[in-house]
């Protein structure tokens, strides 16, 4: 079982939906981040977060620590949301600033 | 600042050949990470740098590669020989201090490493 397990795999979504993705770990955990790819490659971090609820204009990242959970929320979905979004973990094991990654939540945003 | 940079953006090689990926990562950051990411295995950790040492190596597959930082801004990875399982697309990225609340990571473009 991987240590981090993202759903869904794969989301189609019409454009203005609500979307929302999950992330669940089973390891003590410093930080959680939430990373978008877009098509091209590029990776960019769009929220790091060890408590609480963080936004970013669309974007809404929770976390539970006690339930080890977290989601990522997009309101009013656009097309170029469109893209794979990948939760990672920091563990809090020992001095380490490795990140454990999901396998990523494919996201297509259809107009 | 620029961000972090990597080079070549593209490598397509014959197996059995020396691949030198490069990076320079963002100026200040005291760490530094090479990912690989294949659609198998999504983004695995290799390696990274802490103020030029390595720290965890445990994520390098095997002795056919090597990574070395020898300054604040510069850092390779290398795989000799490189084999087709290769593949893959290569992300170096690089952060500030680890508990920092800034301590968020900056990934480069990466290198698309096609070994034939």
């Amino acid at each position: 079982k991987n240590e981090v397990e993202q759903s869904p795999q794969n989301l189609t979504a019409q454009e203005g939906e609500f979307i929302t993705i999950n992330c669940s770990y089973s390891v003590g955990i410093s930080a959680l981040h939430w990373l978008q790819q877009h098509p091209g490659g590029g990776i960019v971090s769009l929220f790091m977060l060890s408590s609480g609820k963080k936004k970013h204009g669309r974007l809404i990242a929770t976390i539970n620590i006690q339930e080890k959970h977290s989601s990522l929320h997009i309101t009013a979905s656009h097309p170029r949301d469109s893209a794979v979004y990948i939760c990672a973990v920091r563990s809090n094991g020992g001095a380490t600033n490795k990140l454990i990654f999901g396998t990523g939540t494919l996201l297509a945003v259809q107009p | 600042d620029a961000g972090v940079i990597q080079s070549p953006r593209h490598e397509v090689t014959e197996m059995g050949q020396e691949v030198t990926l490069r990076c320079k990562p963002i100026s200040g950051h005291d760490y530094l990470f090479w990912y690989r990411q294949t659609m198998m295995r999504g983004l695995e950790l290799l390696i990274y740098f802490n103020n030029n040492v390595p720290i965890d190596d445990s994520g390098m597959p095997e002795d056919r590669f090597s990574a070395k930082m020898p300054n604040a801004s510069f850092s390779t990875l290398k795989i000799q020989p490189s084999e087709p399982r290769d593949s893959a697309v290569y992300f170096c990225a690089s952060s500030v201090a680890l508990r920092a609340v800034s301590s968020e990571q900056y990934f480069g473009p990466g290198t698309r490493l096609t070994v034939t």
